[in-house]
């Protein structure tokens, strides 16, 4: 697609339960990120894929989120047991690894509401 | 912690040169500096990228002297549209980019 595509663009969920939140990229991207912004402050990064692999997982907070892109492609961020505080706006990003990094594509995100 | 530290907030009104300062003592050799712009409701959008010296592109200007410590985003004759978040960062090409706060700019007429 022209442009990365997030899914949903909103989800309302109970306290305790599972969400996945989809992303797809800009097509040939090979690196894709995750943020999560909350409101008043910068995106908070995540996760960051390399291909298929998750090439720095160090900003995901806990073992509740996990994300996975199987084919190098499309990725998913999954929320085990979710709590008020995950409530956030989840971004994606995708790029070229290039030596003269050109930045990011974000999508639109999806607004991720835990009550 | 993000890597760079600019103003909160700044006040302009149309017509206006806009430049934001961004410091970033502990640049690393390999580090780019790049800004994204960033309206409500919607995701960072990638404005400008450079190395050093001064680059410039059909929205922006980034000046850059010599030590890198620090740059600045020159916005020339700012509208309302121009009010938004401005994000100032550094990183390797290939790494996660660190967002911090970044800089409310608000335009008047």
């Amino acid at each position: 697609g022209a442009g990365v595509s997030q899914t949903p663009s909103n989800k309302v969920t109970e306290k305790g339960k599972y969400v996945e939140l989809r992303c797809d990229p800009i097509s040939g991207h090979t690196a894709l990120y995750w943020y999560r912004q909350s409101l008043g402050q910068g995106p908070e990064f995540l996760i960051y894929f390399q291909g298929t692999g998750a090439a720095d997982d160090s900003g995901l907070p806990n073992d509740r989120f996990f994300a996975v892109r199987p084919e190098g492609s499309v990725s998913t961020l999954k929320i085990q047991r979710t709590e008020r505080g995950d409530s956030a706006v989840y971004l994606c990003a995708s790029s070229f690894i290039i030596k003269y990094n050109y930045g990011y594509t974000f999508g639109s995100g999806t607004r991720l509401t835990v009550v | 912690l993000a890597k760079t530290t600019q103003p909160i907030s700044m006040d302009s009104y149309e017509g206006q040169e806009v430049n934001i300062t961004c410091s970033h003592n502990n640049i690393a050799t390999n580090d780019y500096i790049t800004w994204y712009q960033q309206f409500p409701s919607q995701g960072p959008r990638f404005i400008i990228q450079g190395y050093k010296t001064k680059v410039t592109n059909e929205v922006a200007s980034l000046f850059i002297p010599a030590d890198r410590k620090s740059s600045t985003l020159s916005l020339p004759r700012v509208s309302l549209s121009d009010t938004a978040v401005y994000y100032c960062l550094v990183g390797e090409a290939g790494t996660a980019l660190i967002f911090g706060k970044g800089t409310t700019l608000s335009v008047s007429s």
